[in-house]
């Protein structure tokens, strides 16, 4: 089966710009992730999407990020304006299913850097 | 406040050598505990690990979960210069429905030829 997909796979950007992530989860899964991970650090997650509605939004800094998952399936992760805190690998993840155990599923991640 | 905690935080051993990377954890509704591999992309999916003293294994690699005791162990033996990774540990908090994977810091395991 296809894996998680996210584009760009680096991205440069100064402080203030906006950026914006896409992800297509493998097909057929209903759980979308989307996980910060700062160098030397775990991923923390930003935000769940369950099908087409959110999940868990609790630590997601919704001043500057917002996301999307318009159709249940791709995802879009936003942050405008950047911070430099925000340089990071933005990594999205899928799962089967909800309530049932299943692991995750993890993309190649997008790699920001904030000048 | 929910935590997962992986020791040691990195470590060096040689080609042949066996390891065992730590991961405790305090949640408030554990459901399971992942393991995964991360390179230098995408962190891959080693085992998970729902009920206390059963041993997963695949290869070279196995690993146990004590609920008592809140912790795994994740055993690598003959390691290889391919095992080089950070090892991610992850547990699942289902407190208010959330079903939410908590992460550790990892642990950097370099081995040396």
């Amino acid at each position: 089966e296809a894996g998680v997909a996210q584009s760009p796979r680096y991205k440069i950007i100064e402080k203030r710009q906006s950026v914006a992530f896409w992800c297509n989860p493998i097909s057929g899964h209903a759980t979308l992730y989307w996980y910060q991970q700062i160098l030397g650090q775990g991923p923390k997650l930003l935000i769940q999407f369950q099908n087409n509605g959110v999940v868990d939004d609790s630590q997601l800094p919704k001043d500057r990020f917002s996301a999307e998952r318009l159709k249940g399936v791709d995802s879009t992760l936003k942050i405008q304006p950047a911070k430099l805190e925000d340089s990071a690998v933005y990594l999205c993840a899928s799962s089967l299913l909800f309530r049932g155990i299943s692991p995750l599923h993890f993309g190649n991640g997008t790699r920001l850097t904030v000048t | 406040e929910d935590k997962v905690v992986q020791s040691p935080l990195s470590l060096v051993v040689h080609e042949g050598d066996t390891v065992t990377l730590n991961c405790s954890y305090e949640v408030t509704n554990f459901r399971s505990l992942l393991w995964y591999k991360q390179e230098k992309k995408a962190p891959t999916f080693l085992f998970m690990l729902t009920s206390s003293g059963i041993e997963k294994k695949s290869g070279r690699l196995s690993s146990i979960l004590d609920k008592k005791e809140l912790f795994s162990i994740l055993n690598i033996t003959a390691t290889q210069t391919g095992d080089s990774a950070v090892y991610l540990c992850a547990v699942e908090d289902t407190t208010s429905g959330t079903y939410k994977y908590i992460f550790g810091t990892g642990t950097r395991l370099k081995v040396l030829a």
